[in-house]
């Protein structure tokens, strides 16, 4: 079966750190652009940042509210995506998705299920 | 604010046929291809329509895009009540701020 799981969300105060995981099954992970989108409770989405695949030098890029302070990292061999969070504010609290780009469609076609982020003191 | 805009709500009978707006600029929709997804209550999103106009096997026929210039829409005929949910509009966007962009949303309800 094709699919992401997200793990790794939780409750962190101000100016802690956070990292999360996407581990994908059923499709060639490798050659995947994988990205992190977020959605604050009651609100929409918001491109967070992804990961190119090796081919593409695992290129990265972020959204201005995150860059900085939020790093993505990828494991091949684990088949694993990674969302590194740092210096984290009370405005990054959401559920954050990891998602496949499929290039061909230019288009987000798997989703994960979403992992809960909550800052707060 | 989102990049793109759409209206925060839209509704319709069982049936009817409604339309959902996305407006955007030169350098996203008016370059690049529209996707579009469905978010169920308490759900992930879900890719309904890429490529400004064709659906991934598995979504009803019922679901149709299109784009003009710098806007797109989704069509939903044949209104059905398991259509009540939270509808997205996103693009690549040329400039460098921000890569991907994704309308604010719109909920539409099945009266």
């Amino acid at each position: 079966e094709v699919q992401l799981v997200d793990s790794g969300g939780g409750l962190v105060q101000p100016g802690g750190s956070l990292k999360l995981s996407c581990a994908a099954s059923g499709f060639t992970f490798s050659g995947a652009a994988m990205h992190w989108v977020r959605q604050a409770s009651g609100k929409g989405l918001e491109w967070v940042g992804h990961i190119r695949s090796k081919a593409n030098n695992y290129a990265t890029a972020y959204a201005a509210s995150v860059r900085g302070r939020f790093t993505i990292s990828r494991d091949d061999s684990e088949k694993t995506a990674y969302l590194q969070m740092n210096s984290l504010k009370t405005e990054d609290t959401g559920v954050y998705y990891c998602t496949r780009l499929w290039i061909g469609w230019s288009a987000f076609d798997i989703w994960g299920q979403g992992t809960m982020v909550t800052v707060s003191s | 604010q989102s990049v793109l805009t759409q209206p925060p709500s839209a509704s319709g009978t069982p049936g009817q046929r409604v339309t959902i707006s996305c407006s955007g600029s030169s350098s996203n929709i008016g370059t690049n291809t529209v996707t579009w997804y469905q978010q169920l209550p308490g759900a992930a999103p879900k890719l309904l329509i890429y490529n400004n106009d064709r659906r991934p096997s598995g979504v009803p026929d019922r679901f149709s895009g299109s784009k003009s210039g710098t806007s797109a829409s989704l069509a939903i005929s044949g209104l059905q009540s398991e259509d009540e949910a939270d509808y997205y509009c996103a693009a690549w966007d040329d400039s460098l701020s921000a890569p991907w962009v994704f309308g604010g949303g719109t909920k539409l309800t099945v009266l």
